[in-house]
């Protein structure tokens, strides 16, 4: 069964640092989206991403973060400096078509910012 | 803007009891609602959603939820729990009617099966 991929599964960083998250989504999907979800809160929206370009964003996703979709497989969110507040589980989904409206969600990567 | 309010954060129930989790949602004309799970140290998974149509919708592993526009509710419900359905559950909807599939989430369940 296709599956959404993220890598790393853990990172660790240090504040003010850059890091890039990855996501293969679904290989015929093509609406992808990108939420986090801070230890004990609940899932958060931070954007999401067809035809190449950003279609919704929410207050969090900030001048900080981007999204990019470099090739035809990988969908990455940076964050250029990141913040102790930004340590958190961040989670890839994608989605097929927008009438099915089910989205997939990958293992997520855990952020720690030190 | 929706919001999703799930009033329970912690439910322990005995091994093979039935359970109930709650979630109600601010009101709109049309939205999609979905329950997704998070077993530990994983991802969310899809349980079931509400669409369109038949307001009960089921899962394969024996969970239901139904839609119930009048009191703006999708609780989730299963007749008799094993100790594998110990995870988190969240209650998520999107709101197509204004052109948005982002998902919002409530703050989640954690049901606790009790052998």
């Amino acid at each position: 069964e296709p599956e959404v991929t993220q890598t790393p599964s853990h990172q660790v960083t240090q504040m003010g640092q850059e890091v890039i998250l990855r996501c293969v989504p679904i290989s015929n999907h093509l609406y992808f989206y990108w939420y986090r979800q801070i230890l004990g809160q609940k899932v958060e929206f931070l954007v999401s991403f067809y035809n190449n370009e950003i279609s919704e964003k929410s207050e969090i996703f900030d001048d900080q973060f981007s999204v990019e979709r470099p090739d035809g497989s990988n969908f990455t969110l940076k964050i250029r400096s990141t913040k102790l507040e930004d340590s958190a589980m961040y989670f890839c989904a994608s989605m097929a078509v927008r009438g099915y409206n089910e989205q997939f969600f990958g293992p997520g990567t855990r952020l720690t910012v030190l | 803007a929706q919001s999703v309010t799930q009033l329970d954060s912690q439910v322990p129930v005995f091994e093979e009891a039935p359970v109930e989790l709650r979630c109600n949602y601010s009101s709109s004309v049309s939205v999609y609602l979905f329950w997704y799970v998070q077993y530990p140290n994983q991802g969310l998974q899809l349980l079931l959603k509400y669409l369109s149509g038949s307001t009960l919708v089921e899962s394969i592993n024996g969970f239901e939820a139904e839609f119930n526009k009048s009191q703006t509710s999708f609780h989730l419900r299963k007749p008799s729990v094993h100790i594998s359905d110990t995870a988190e559950y969240f209650c998520a909807v999107s709101d197509p009617g204004a052109g948005s599939y982002q998902l919002t989430f409530g703050k989640g369940t954690k049901l606790s099966v009790i052998p």
